[in-house]
């Protein structure tokens, strides 16, 4: 079956560092894939998405490209911020009519000054 | 603001006692789901529905059981509480359009089951 998996955290970094956060996943066809933020405290929040080959989404400084390739769907930074600090999901579409979304662990990531 | 809200957003129960959770939702969604969030698993699906009076069992349905009577609410049913359901629980409703599909997520109910 589909599924996601998510590079392990938790991730601590510097301001002002790069930020790198693996997806890969598995699937038949080409489902659309999304990156979920959650707050200290809160839900979970769309953060960015891509629904098909080779497209980039992008929101808040940060961008992942949809990869068929490698099946990947890499979350990127060039310069995170104490704000940052958050778990972040990779998600991708169920293509069956459940219309759900399969979730992979959640990566923490913490930014310190 | 419109969007998905969770009732409670924090509860204390002891084992085997019931409850249940309120999700509602004001945005016209036809999907609604439970999740449950626990450490290193990310979310995992319990229930969904597609539409007004439908139900189906997601990943790990055991010891849930839900009802969608109107089409804003979802409710999740604890019948008899065990420790294993201590956990986070989100609500999510989703539309699926012409311009693809979009989810909206509630802040949780953090249950303890004691």
């Amino acid at each position: 079956g589909d599924s996601v998996t998510q590079m392990e955290g938790p991730v601590t970094l510097s301001e002002e560092a790069f930020l790198t956060i693996n997806c890969t996943y598995t699937a038949t066809g080409y489902p659309s894939l999304f990156w979920y933020v959650q707050y200290p405290g809160e839900g979970l929040q769309l953060l960015l998405k891509a629904t098909k080959a080779d497209d980039k989404g992008s929101n808040k400084g940060f961008e992942a490209t949809y990869r068929k390739e490698t099946t990947s769907f890499h979350l990127e930074k060039g310069s995170v911020q104490v704000s940052d600090s958050a778990v972040y999901f990779c998600a991708l579409h169920d293509q069956t009519g459940a219309n759900n979304l399969f979730f992979g662990t959640g990566t923490r990531l913490t930014v310190i000054p | 603001n419109a969007g998905v809200t969770q009732t409670p957003k924090f509860r204390v129960l002891k084992t085997g006692q019931s409850m249940t959770l309120l999700c509602a939702q004001d945005m016209n969604h036809e999907y609604m789901y439970w999740y449950r969030q626990d450490p290193g698993m990310g979310l995992r699906l319990i229930h969904y529905s597609v539409g007004e009076g439908t139900t189906a069992k997601g990943e790990v349905p055991d010891g849930y059981n839900v009802s969608r009577l109107k089409k804003q609410n979802f409710l999740l049913g604890l019948e008899s509480a065990a420790p294993s359901q201590t956990s986070v629980y989100f609500c999510a409703s989703s539309y699926v359009g012409r311009k693809g599909y979009g989810y909206t997520f509630g802040s949780g109910t953090r249950l303890t089951v004691v």
